[in-house]
């Protein structure tokens, strides 16, 4: 079974305060993804990642940056948090097999800025 | 760009068949997925397609468009346990590929 984990469930941090969401997955998948959930405008990407070290931006990456030092850890980083950062964080992973790639997704980090 | 549009809400009684629908336009196309997200978990994979025709899988089934750029979600003999949030994920061809672009998700609540 595949496994993706994050650091916490739960999170309230206060506005400019520096903000580490972490992630594993533990099936040696080469993609990882951060996205982030809202109500009424679903899952919206913020950064990939296709390999170590490497990253691309998703459709909302102002704000955030991201870490991939490991192929099983992918960092979320909220620079200076704000209360529009205030969401659920989902983190996901996956393979390519002959064309066909599925996302697997963590548990989701609800983070609360004050 | 891309452009997702299915139902906000929809209600069945369970042991009925239900029918969510999606439509959708990407940049290019490489596949669509369907996820199952019940409230405050995250989404589940259950489905793929990438050519035309249904796809079938236990009570779920999804067929797929592409000259249409349509694709549905049947559910049947609904179970209460159903009663979630039905997201439409189609794949374009940017970001490698890799990309899923996600709707906002269909809201199916299953009654007695």
């Amino acid at each position: 079974d595949v496994k993706v984990t994050q650091s916490s469930r739960y999170l309230v941090k206060r506005t400019g305060e520096k903000v580490f969401l972490e992630c594993v997955q533990d099936m040696d998948h080469e993609n990882m993804f951060w996205y982030r959930q809202d109500p009424g405008l679903g899952l919206r990407l913020i950064y990939f990642s296709y390999d170590v070290k490497m990253k691309e931006k998703g459709d909302i990456p102002e704000g955030y940056s991201v870490s991939r030092e490991k192929k099983e850890r992918f960092s979320l980083i909220l620079e200076s948090a704000s209360t529009n950062q205030t969401s659920m964080y989902l983190c996901a992973s996956s393979l390519s097999v002959r064309g066909r790639e599925t996302q697997y997704f963590g548990p989701g980090t609800r983070l609360l800025v004050l | 760009g891309q452009n997702i549009d299915q139902p906000t809400e929809m209600t069945a009684t369970e042991g009925a068949i239900v029918q969510i629908n999606c439509t959708y336009q990407t940049s290019g196309f490489n596949g669509l997925f369907w996820y199952q997200q019940h409230a405050g978990e995250a989404p589940t994979f259950l489905s793929y397609n990438v050519l035309d025709g249904l796809e079938e899988k236990g009570r779920f089934s999804s067929f797929l468009s592409r000259s249409k750029g349509y694709s549905y979600l049947l559910l049947k003999e609904l179970q209460m346990k159903d009663s979630a949030s039905y997201l439409c994920a189609p794949r374009g061809l940017t970001g490698g590929g890799n990309k899923l672009t996600f709707g906002t998700g269909t809201q199916l609540k299953v009654e007695l």
